[in-house]
């Protein structure tokens, strides 16, 4: 199956610094990748869809400018919490579609997740 | 706006029993329906994926089934085992996934 990974796999800053999550497909290529953020005992939520090539779209609700994205490669998206605060402690997982475009139908692996602990 | 829920929300069950978790949607223009298994403190893993145009799948001890026009999928595990404990989420796939907020399953030995 296809593999998605994710870097690093946990970090713990201090409270106003920034942290990068790097997200790959190892053995496929990925126009397109998605950002979720999980809160204990919560599901997933999507904070943003990243695509190769352009600016990612934001969910409503989510700070661009705070969450920043970059998609440089077909295989490489990565996401930095800017100013980062307490509140921003969550378990960021990454996802991709194998196939490219936005079919519906195309389905979409999962990296391993970033547990991020701010302090 | 999708909504996707699942019932219910923790389950346990003794090792050996067949269990049947829920999965309703409020939107049946869906693509596909997906159900994950996430360990804690892990990411996802795809366990099934139905097509919009299918009415199930299998895989060994898994069954999921779809029923597009009633909003519903439902995963059927046979003979349980304790490594089967987990947390198990559905995802309905439109523009995005949207995930229920998943059925929390222990096996008990």
């Amino acid at each position: 199956g296809a593999v998605v990974s994710q870097h690093p796999s946990w970090v713990i800053c201090k409270s106003g610094t920034s942290v990068k999550i790097e997200c790959r497909s190892l053995d496929f290529q990925a126009t397109t990748m998605f950002w979720y953020r999980q809160f204990p005992k919560q599901s997933l939520m999507l904070m943003a869809t990243s695509n190769e090539g352009s600016k990612a779209t934001y969910e409503q609700g989510v700070e661009k400018d705070k969450f920043l994205i970059n998609h440089a490669s077909l295989t490489l998206s990565t996401l930095t919490v800017t100013s980062a605060h307490p509140e921003d402690s969550s378990f960021y997982i990454c996802s991709a579609i194998r196939g490219g475009g936005t079919s519906g139908y195309n389905e979409q692996f999962f990296g391993p997740g970033t547990r991020l602990t701010v302090l | 706006k999708q909504e996707v829920t699942q019932i219910p929300a923790a389950l346990s069950v003794p090792e050996g029993e067949n269990l049947v978790l829920n999965c309703s949607f409020t939107d049946s223009a869906i693509y596909n329906l997906q159900w994950f298994r996430q360990d804690p403190g892990k990411g996802l893993t795809s366990l099934l994926l139905i097509q919009s145009s299918q009415r199930e799948q299998t895989s060994g001890r898994l069954n999921a089934s779809l029923d597009k026009s009633s909003g519903r999928s439902t995963l059927y595990i046979a003979a349980s085992q304790p490594g089967d404990s987990a947390t198990y989420l559905c995802a309905a796939k439109q523009r995005q996934l949207t995930f229920g907020s998943g059925t929390q399953l222990t096996v008990l030995p």
